[in-house]
């Protein structure tokens, strides 16, 4: 079965320590796979996606199709990175699962 | 842009009662979607449109209807509340590869900011 799992729901870390949430996933086919944001009060936004390997806000996520995963990192959490994400995993055009989110709290 | 934008934010319902919610696009995307997040689980998708005149069931469809009349509105309809229908429900869009003059398709999802809806 096709699924997404973030084993973590609350994640705390203080500031300037790094982060790692963490995401699983169960596909048979190549994974499209994106982490999703949402800040205190706004809407769900794309934070990233693994075919841009980009850096945003400085989070990383790295494919690893051996382990099926695609962990969130950065190397130095920020108090404005408090927020709920979810991994999500496209299955072709315009299906999506999602994780049931981690919220992180970055600690003072 | 507005974006996606969803309406009421929130409603109370009793039980047996019908009510739409509404969601309007102004991206010109072709996709969109209802999902519903319920307390400490992931969005489930309810329904979605690949166009104008197109929907499809998602995971969840049952005591739900939806119509795309127009490639910028897709409501959810809700008859019959029930008291496992509260939740919060988020519209999405996104658009699709292969429309002239856009690029191919990211796969990102817009979100309306939500509606919080509780069935008593």
């Amino acid at each position: 079965a096709q699924r997404v799992t973030q084993p973590e729901k609350l994640l705390s870390v203080f500031k300037g320590a790094p982060v790692e949430l963490k995401c699983n996933y169960s596909y048979s086919g190549s994974p499209e796979l994106f982490w999703y944001v949402q800040y205190s009060r706004q809407r769900l936004q794309l934070l990233l996606r693994h075919i841009s390997r980009e850096s945003i806000k400085g989070f990383t996520a790295d494919l690893n199709k051996g382990e099926t995963s695609f962990h969130l990192k950065k190397p130095f959490a920020q108090e404005e990175d408090s927020a709920m994400y979810y991994c999500a995993l496209g299955k072709g055009t315009y299906k999506y699962i999602f994780g049931t989110g981690t919220r992180l709290k970055v600690l003072a | 842009n507005a974006g996606v934008t969803q309406t009421p934010k929130f409603r109370i319902l009793k039980i047996g009662q019908s009510m739409t919610l509404q969601c309007t696009q102004d991206m010109n995307h072709n996709y969109m979607y209802w999902y519903r997040q319920d307390p400490g689980m992931g969005l489930k998708l309810i329904y979605y449109s690949v166009g104008a005149g197109i929907t499809d069931k998602g995971e969840v469809p049952n005591g739900y209807n939806v119509s795309r009349s127009t490639t910028e509105d897709f409501p959810l309809r809700l008859e019959l509340a029930a008291p496992s229908q509260t939740s919060v429900y988020f519209c999405a869009s996104s658009y699709s590869a292969g429309t002239s003059g856009r690029p191919p398709n990211t796969g990102e999802l817009f979100f309306g900011e939500g509606s919080r809806l509780t069935v008593l």
